[in-house]
């Protein structure tokens, strides 16, 4: 089945680590993105990429990076400049174009101990 | 730059009535398309519908329709006939096709109850 996947669904970290999350689609989608939700608020675009080696800052890029090397994957590594990185991650992909929904993976709960 | 409001943090409904959630954008995209997806509490984003800004009717989707008003740039979701299984968290959300290009932008979302 075609889907996105992202892991590991949780994920505990020491302050001061640097820790990358995968995220993984076989959708054949040139678009991909990574948001951030805190509790009971809304989805913030951390950055998105619509071709591979190639990416874009979103609305919240400090302290996150990512790469691009294959159209399939787009990896957040969330870094210990991100000072308050306790928050729920979703990656999603898209074909290219306005029209067309973005498809999610399940998440990744990422909580700093 | 583009962005999206949701001014309800939290609606009622009662089963088996329709209820209306709020969203209104600002873009300086002249074309661009708007989409509703719902967030059950298991976390996953499921997408609803779509309108694109160049629509002319007004998007269906079963028990869904979005109100496109563009020149007072709201894109409100209508959802019919409640059912308790639509109690969630429902984002509005935008992507531009000129400036913003690849962009998509969410609003702060809205609890919708569903009551028995």
């Amino acid at each position: 089945d075609g889907g996105i996947t992202q892991s590991p669904k949780y994920l505990f970290r020491k302050e001061g680590q640097n820790v990358t999350l995968s995220c993984e689609q076989n959708l054949n989608h040139d678009a991909m993105y990574w948001y951030r939700q805190d509790p009971g608020q809304g989805l913030r675009l951390i950055y998105y990429s619509q071709i591979v080696n190639d990416f874009q800052k979103g609305d919240i890029a400090e302290g996150y990076s990512v790469s691009r090397e294959k159209k399939e994957s787009f990896p957040l590594t969330v870094t210990s400049a991100q000072k308050n990185p306790t928050a729920f991650y979703l990656c999603a992909s898209s074909h290219e174009g306005t029209e067309v929904e973005a498809f999610f993976g399940q998440g990744t709960r990422l909580t700093v101990v | 730059a583009q962005k999206i409001t949701q001014t309800q943090p939290g609606m009622f409904v009662q089963e088996k009535e329709a209820v209306t959630l709020d969203c209104t954008y600002d873009t300086s995209d002249p074309s661009y398309g708007l989409f509703w997806y719902k967030q059950p509490s298991s976390g996953e984003m499921i997408f609803l519908i779509y309108q694109g800004s160049y629509d002319q009717q007004n998007a269906t989707e079963g028990r869904y329709s979005l109100n496109f008003q563009k020149a007072r740039k709201s894109a409100n979701l209508v959802i019919s006939a409640s059912q308790l299984g639509d109690s969630a968290m429902y984002f509005c959300a935008m992507r531009g096709y000129n400036t913003n290009a690849g962009k998509s932008t969410f609003g702060d979302g809205t609890t919708l109850t569903v009551k028995p």
